[in-house]
C-alpha cells in the first residue's frame, strides 16, 4: 500500500460544475497536508494546505481533513478550463531526529473541465 | 533570483554517462529537497538538505546517485553510469525554514528532464 493514494482519473467536469478530488494516507501520524496544482509540463504550485481536521476555505477552494478516516480532499467550486490539470496530493510524515518539512506525494489526479 | 533555478532543463544522455543536475534555491532558504517525478507519477522524494547537511538521503534509489550542497546554497545532484530507468523529471525544491509549518511553502523549480537513450 502506497502511504498516498489518488485516483488517477482522468476526472471530467463541465465549465462551472463542483470538482472533487480524494486522497487517503495511511500513517497515522502525518500532520500536514499539501495540495499542489501541477500543469503539464510544469512545476508544482501549493494551492491549499490544512492542519487541522474540518473544512478549510480559500476562494474557490476548499480543503477538508478527516484524521480518523485518515482522508483529505479538495473541492473546487465554479470550476473553469484554466483549473485543468494534475492535481497533488501530499502529506508531511514527520519522523526521524528532526520534522524536516519532507513531503509524501501521491500519484495526482488530472482533472479535465471541459466548456 | 526570485524562485528556484534549476539546470540544465533539458538532457539527453546516452546509457553509462554521467550527469550533472544544477539547483539554484531561493535566496537564504535554509532547506532544500530532490524529487524524482516520473511520467504520470508524482514527485518521489530523494534527499534533504538542511543548509549544507545531508540530513535525509533515504529516498536516492541506488550508489549511482550522489546529491550534495557545499556552501549551504547551490546543490548538484549527480548520476553516475546514467540507465533507462533513470529518465525522469528531477525537481529541485526549497523552504525557508525547517519544520513542516503553515508558513514555511516548499517551492518548486521547474525541473531538469532527463532523458536515458
Amino acid at each position: 500500500q502506497k502511504e498516498v493514494e489518488q485516483n488517477s482519473g482522468p476526472l471530467s467536469v463541465p465549465e462551472g460544475a463542483i470538482a472533487s478530488l480524494n486522497c487517503t494516507y495511511s500513517d497515522r501520524g502525518s500532520q500536514s497536508f499539501f495540495w499542489y496544482r501541477q500543469y503539464s509540463g510544469k512545476s508544482p504550485e501549493l494551492i491549499m494546505f490544512i492542519y487541522s481536521n474540518g473544512d478549510k476555505e480559500d476562494g474557490r477552494f476548499t480543503a477538508q481533513l478527516n484524521k480518523a478516516s485518515q482522508y483529505v480532499s479538495l473541492l473546487i467550486r465554479d470550476s473553469q478550463p484554466s483549473d485543468s490539470a494534475t492535481y497533488l496530493c501530499a502529506v508531511n510524515i514527520p519522523g526521524g531526529s528532526s520534522n524536516t518539512g519532507k513531503l509524501i506525494f501521491g500519484q495526482g489526479t488530472t482533472l479535465q473541465v471541459k466548456p | 533570483g526570485a524562485g528556484v533555478s534549476q539546470s540544465p532543463r533539458y538532457k539527453v544522455a546516452k546509457r553509462g554517462q554521467d550527469v550533472a543536475l544544477r539547483c539554484d534555491p531561493i535566496s537564504g532558504h535554509v532547506s532544500l529537497f530532490w524529487y524524482q517525478q516520473a511520467l504520470g507519477q508524482g514527485p518521489e522524494f530523494l534527499t534533504y538538505f538542511q543548509n549544507e547537511a545531508q540530513l535525509d538521503k533515504s529516498g536516492l534509489p541506488s550508489d549511482r546517485f550522489f546529491a550534495e550542497r557545499p556552501e549551504g546554497s547551490v546543490s548538484t545532484l549527480k548520476i553516475q553510469r546514467t540507465q533507462q530507468e533513470d529518465s525522469a523529471v528531477y525537481l529541485c525544491a526549497s523552504s525557508l525554514w525547517v519544520q513542516a509549518s503553515s508558513g514555511n511553502t516548499i517551492y518548486f523549480g521547474e525541473g531538469s528532464w532527463l532523458t536515458v537513450v
